[in-house]
């Protein structure tokens, strides 16, 4: 079974801090993702990986920035945290190429107080 | 711009309805499609999807899902829903060859014993 793992299943932090969200995945998947998750917005794309060291901009990467040393592990940052960024982040793996699935980690929802 | 619009986002039915969820994308070229579920307290996992080939496409615990190309749609069914079900639903478009996946906002589905 493909496993992907993040590292929290909740924090709270407060405005300003900067934040690191990491995730995991085991099977060797070329591309990784992370997208944040709001009721009535769906899956929104912030930033997503198709190689070490290779990183590309979703949809909303405005106040996150991302890392990726090596292939398994996939860092979101936030550089300073703000209310807005509320929400649910979920990381995401997946093979090369639109053709095929991919597999999620069970997110971590983040509070920014 | 490529979106992809889920018709309702809270449907509620009685245990042994038939369930027919609405998808529609804006997408130009060969797309892929997936339904993806989110039970409660559980990740995302995938539910079907189409690449190619019979558009009627079956999927894990009797659903299926039909792409109509001339109508850029990809309805998810099940003939006869259970109370265990009841779960997020998401339908997503990703292009051949393409790293992005982009997701509907996510229908809730409550099904009551």
């Amino acid at each position: 079974d493909v496993k992907v793992t993040q590292s929290s299943r909740y924090l709270v932090k407060r405005t300003g801090e900067k934040v690191f969200l990491e995730c995991v995945q085991d099977m060797d998947h070329e591309n990784m993702f992370w997208y944040r998750q709001d009721p009535g917005l769906g899956l929104r794309l912030i930033y997503f990986s198709y190689d070490v060291k290779m990183k590309e901009k979703g949809d909303i990467p405005e106040g996150y920035s991302v890392s990726r040393e090596k292939k398994e592990r996939f860092s979101l940052i936030l550089e300073s945290a703000s209310t807005n960024q509320t929400s649910m982040y979920l990381c995401a793996s997946g093979l090369q190429g639109g053709r095929t699935e991919a597999f999620f980690g069970q997110g971590t929802r983040l509070t920014v107080v | 711009a490529q979106s992809v619009s889920q018709h309702n986002h809270h449907v509620i039915l009685s245990e042994a309805a038939s369930l027919e969820l609405g998808c529609n994308y804006s997408y130009g070229g060969t797309v892929n499609l997936f339904w993806y579920v989110q039970y409660p307290g559980q990740h995302l996992q995938l539910l079907l999807k189409y690449f190619s080939g019979d558009p009627l496409v079956k999927g894990i615990k009797g659903f299926e899902a039909e792409f109509i190309k001339s109508k850029f749609s990809f309805n998810l069914r099940k003939p006869s829903v259970q109370w265990s079900d009841t779960a997020e639903y998401f339908c997503a478009v990703s292009h051949t060859g393409g790293f992005k996946t982009i997701f509907g906002a996510g229908t809730r589905l409550f099904v009551k014993a």
